[in-house]
């Protein structure tokens, strides 16, 4: 059964921290994605990798940077949280272009981030 | 940049009954595939229509594509509470999966 997994379900944190949400997938994925998710706004798309070591820029980057060291792990750094980043942070996986490209994502169970 | 958009943004329906949810999009798309929520968990992928297919089944679920009107609908048929959740149209750009707003479904028993 394909899993992807995110760090904490719950997160609390103090404005000006730096934060760390680690997403981990045993599939074997070439694409990683991190999403963040509001009310009324939908999702987001913050960051997505497609091979290690390799990022790009979504919808949303700012405040945020990401780090693929290894291909199953793609982490989302918060370099100093700020009120509005307080969020549902969704992580997610997929095939990638040499399997066709268009897939679909798997996704993680969300860590819900508050920052106060 | 928000590409699907979902409609109704809420529908309340009663166990049995079918339920419809439409997509809209703006550009030309690879694929449309619909993912559901349930309340504060991630997103699990339900189904994905081609842009050259018009209509796909799995189970209760019907999805149909109309490119010409760049539109999308989901059925769900003989609805159960559990089926209770939130809905989302995605469609692919040039690189990524982008997500409409979702619409939110209350099947009551």
């Amino acid at each position: 059964d394909v899993k992807v997994t995110q760090s904490s379900r719950y997160l609390v944190k103090r404005t000006g921290e730096k934060v760390f949400l680690e997403c981990v997938q045993d599939m074997d994925h070439e694409n990683m994605f991190w999403y963040r998710q509001d009310p009324g706004l939908g999702l987001r798309l913050i960051y997505f990798s497609y091979d290690v070591k390799m990022k790009e820029k979504g919808d949303i980057p700012e405040g945020y940077s990401v780090s693929r060291e290894k291909k199953e792990r793609f982490s989302l750094i918060l370099e100093s949280a700020s009120t509005n980043q307080t969020s549902m942070y969704l992580c997610a996986s997929s095939l990638g272009l040499a399997s066709g490209g268009y897939n679909e994502q798997f996704f993680g169970p969300g860590t819900r981030l508050t920052v106060l | 940049s928000q590409q699907g958009e979902e409609d109704p943004q809420a529908l309340s329906i009663q166990e049995g009954e079918n339920a419809t949810m439409n997509c809209s999009y703006k550009t030309s798309i690879n694929n449309l595939q619909w993912y559901r929520q349930n309340s504060g968990r991630g997103l699990v992928h339900l189904i994905l229509i081609r842009s050259n297919e018009r209509e796909k089944h799995s189970g209760r679920l019907r999805v149909t594509l109309d490119t010409s009107k760049k539109s999308s609908s989901l059925l769900i048929t003989a609805s159960r509470a559990a089926d209770t959740a939130s809905y989302f149209c995605a469609t692919w750009g040039y690189s990524t999966l982008t997500f409409g707003k979702g619409t939110m479904l209350l099947v009551s028993p």
